[in-house]
């Protein structure tokens, strides 16, 4: 069984750009959740979609936004990027709602220069 | 804020050694989960607790849960040079869906 993928697994963006992350989960798994792992901050949740719809998001402005296909992949926007959005990225995927064990994928390192 | 605050921040033992790392939260979960990170990838799933229950195994690893504390712990025992990596507990609250809140992680390092 394949597990959660992301692409790109590096990007590197100039300050005021925009940046897409996307992330395919596991087979049969509806529900995406993306994080960001920013140095000296921790892990911190993001957004979280289930069956295309937006559930819960976390602390963050709405230039973090994104959306689920039909297909249960989902992709991150980060617009007007700042430095401090360098970070690691990560998706994760659970096999429905709920407060379950999740898997996570091997995260897109943003870098903002 | 981290609803999880994990002790020590790290760990440095001896291959054969335990491991035990610690974890506190701050508001009522419906579980709490441990996850392994390498070197900055992606997190693995260990173990998850429900609020309900109080230690669970999973071959090397044993969590306790004390809801009256509002704590966890992981042991790792008899550790091995591939156990090195960061640990972070997450909690998941009531009525937040699969939202996970993580503590800081505590680094461990198992020297061979």
């Amino acid at each position: 069984e394949a597990g959660v993928t992301q692409s790109p697994t590096h990007l590197i963006k100039t300050r005021g750009q925009q940046a897409t992350l996307r992330c395919s989960p596991i087979s049969g798994h509806t529900s995406v959740y993306w994080y960001q792992q920013a140095l000296g901050l921790g892990l911190q949740f993001l957004l979280w979609y289930d069956e295309g719809e937006e559930r819960n998001r976390g602390n963050f402005p709405p230039r973090f936004s994104g959306r689920q296909f039909p297909n249960y992949s989902s992709e991150l926007n980060v617009n007007a990027l700042e430095l401090e959005d360098s970070a690691l990225y990560l998706c994760a995927s659970s096999p429905r709602q709920g407060a379950y064990e999740q898997y996570f994928g091997p995260g897109t390192r943003l870098t903002v220069t | 804020s981290q609803q999880g605050e994990e002790d020590p921040q790290a760990l440095s033992i001896q291959e054969g050694e335990n491991a035990t790392m610690n974890c506190s939260y701050k508001t009522s979960i419906n579980n709490l989960q441990w996850y392994r990170q390498n070197s900055g990838r992606g997190l693995v799933h260990l173990i998850l607790i429900r609020s309900n229950e109080r230690e669970k195994h999973s071959g090397r690893l044993r969590v306790t849960l004390d809801t009256s504390k509002k704590s966890s712990s992981l042991l790792i025992t008899a550790s091995r040079a591939a156990d090195t990596a960061s640990y972070f507990c997450a909690t998941a609250l009531y009525n937040q869906g699969g939202k996970l809140i993580f503590g800081q992680g505590t680094e461990l390092s198992v020297k061979p």
